[in-house]
């Protein structure tokens, strides 16, 4: 079994929508991000978190927000979907004090 | 605002070849520097890269990282065209949050 997963991988959505992509992870890591993927780009991050209580804004959170609901479950919501939002969208995993990050096999999103 | 560029965007190669990948990175409170690998989907972890001056080495994969001057560059030689994919670089900070760079897609054509 992978140790990130993400639902849906994919999903066409209107605009306006509310929709949430959701992550979870048996690596038993501390810290969870979620990034998105334009095509041609780099990964930009819209959220991290390091613990169940802790929530950090990314370079792009205008438009999204998160929940950490267990250290093993981080979900990333879109409250009014737009199209410019349509990309690839991958969960991450690190354990605190170690550099390296696992990727979900990624969510793409599509707003119509 | 952090910045990490890579060089070149895209690289068509042939079997056989030495391709080197280019990073630079402006990066507050620099701890490291990671290489990843995306092939169809997820990218997958290559190498980190602390201190200047180490070769980090996987196979036909090398990578050296240079502090003073804000830059790395990977190395891969003898390519294959399982070496096709897009390689990122990304500056890692003491607050535990990476920036990455727009990618450098290599084609390596039989």
């Amino acid at each position: 079994d992978a140790d990130v997963t993400q639902t849906p991988r994919n999903r066409i959505t209107k605009t306006g929508k509310r929709i949430m992509l959701e992550c979870s992870q048996t690596k038993g890591h501390d810290r969870m991000y979620w990034y998105r993927q334009d095509p041609g780009l780099g990964l930009r991050l819209i959220y991290y978190s390091f613990d169940v209580k802790d929530i950090n804004k990314g370079e792009i959170s205008d438009g999204y927000s998160v929940s950490r609901q267990a250290q093993a479950k981080f979900s990333l919501s879109l409250e009014s979907a737009i199209p410019n939002q349509t990309a690839l969208y991958f969960c991450a995993t690190s354990q605190g004090g170690l550099y390296e990050q696992y990727f979900g096999p990624g969510t793409r999103l599509t707003v119509t | 605002e952090d910045k990490v560029v890579q060089s070149p965007l895209s690289l068509v190669v042939h079997e056989g070849d030495t391709v080197t990948l280019n990073c630079s990175y402006e990066v507050t409170n620099f701890r490291s520097l990671l290489w990843y690998k995306q092939e169809k989907k997820a990218p997958t972890f290559l190498f980190m890269l602390t201190s200047s001056g180490i070769e980090k080495k996987s196979g036909r994969l090398s990578s050296i990282l240079d502090k003073k001057e804000l830059f790395s560059i990977l190395n891969i030689t003898a390519t294959q065209t399982g070496d096709s994919a897009v390689y990122l670089c990304a500056g890692d900070t003491n607050a535990g949050k990476s920036t990455f760079g727009d990618g450098t897609t290599l084609t390596v054509k039989p």
